[in-house]
C-alpha cells in the first residue's frame, strides 16, 4: 500500500459546527503532516507530527486541533471555524529522518466553511 | 515572503517545445523535491535531489541541484500535453527537519 487516504473528499460545515478530518496512511511513515492549500497558491504547512509526537505547530489558530492516535492515523478536528478557512486540506507522510524522502500526499479534504 | 522563489508564474507552450522552471533562495536546504500537482488533487512527489551538483533525469524531466544547495531547476524536453500541471518545488528547511516548504508553484500548460 503507498497511498495516503483522506476522508471525506468534501466537507461543507457551519461556523458552529464540530467536524473532524481523518488521514490514513499503511506505509510504516513515522512523521505525518497537515497541510492547507487555498486556490491557486502552495500548500503551507501546518503541523508535524514525528513519532505520534506533534513536533511542530505553525501558529495554526486552534479552532484546529490536531490528533494523533496511532502511527497510521491523523486526524484533523475542527471547530468554530470561519469562512475564510475554506481551502483543500492535505495530508502527507514520509520516513522519519534523513534528507531525502520524499513527501507522499492524500488526495485532500475539500472543505468548504459557510 | 516567500523562501523559495519560482520561476516562471505561469508558462503555456506548444507541443515538442522545452522548457526550463526555476526554483531560487537565499537559505541552504537539506534537499530540495519536485511535485507536480493535477487539480483537485495532492502533490506527487517528481524527484529529490539531496547533493549540491547532483543531477536527475525521469524519462524527458532533468532536475539541477545547485552547488550551494539553495537552488534548484527542472527542465523538460519535448513537453507533450500529458505534461500540463502545477509544478511545485519545495524545500526541507536546514536545521529544522521534516519541515517541507513550498515555492509559489508554476501552472504549465501544453498545447497540441
Amino acid at each position: 500500500d503507498t497511498e495516503v487516504t483522506q476522508t471525506p473528499k468534501h466537507l461543507v460545515m457551519g461556523m458552529t459546527n464540530k467536524k473532524s478530518l481523518k488521514c490514513e496512511q499503511h506505509m510504516g511513515h513515522r512523521a505525518m503532516y497537515w497541510y492547507k492549500q487555498k486556490a491557486k497558491k502552495p500548500p503551507e504547512l501546518m503541523f508535524v507530527y514525528s513519532y505520534e509526537k506533534l513536533s511542530i505547530n505553525e501558529s495554526v489558530p486552534s479552532r484546529f486541533s490536531p490528533e494523533c492516535p496511532n502511527s497510521s492515523l491523523l486526524n484533523l478536528h475542527l471547530h468554530a471555524l470561519q469562512p475564510e478557512d475554506s481551502a483543500l486540506y492535505l495530508c502527507a507522510s514520509s520516513q522519519e529522518g534523513g534528507t531525502g524522502n520524499g513527501y507522499t500526499f492524500g488526495s485532500g479534504t475539500r472543505l468548504t466553511v459557510v | 515572503t516567500q523562501l523559495l522563489k519560482q520561476s516562471p508564474q505561469f508558462l503555456s507552450i506548444q507541443e515538442g517545445e522545452n522548457l526550463t522552471v526555476y526554483c531560487n533562495s537565499s537559505s541552504v536546504f537539506s534537499s530540495l523535491q519536485w511535485y507536480r500537482q493535477e487539480p483537485g488533487e495532492g502533490p506527487v512527489l517528481l524527484v529529490t535531489v539531496v547533493t549540491g551538483g547532483e543531477v536527475k533525469k525521469l524519462k524527458r524531466l532533468t532536475f539541477q541541484f545547485g552547488d550551494a544547495r539553495k537552488d534548484s531547476s527542472l527542465h523538460i524536453t519535448a513537453a507533450q500535453p500529458g505534461d500540463t500541471g502545477l509544478y511545485l518545488c519545495a524545500g526541507l528547511q536546514f536545521p529544522y527537519g521534516n519541515k517541507l516548504v513550498f515555492g509559489a508553484g508554476t501552472i504549465l500548460r501544453v498545447k497540441s
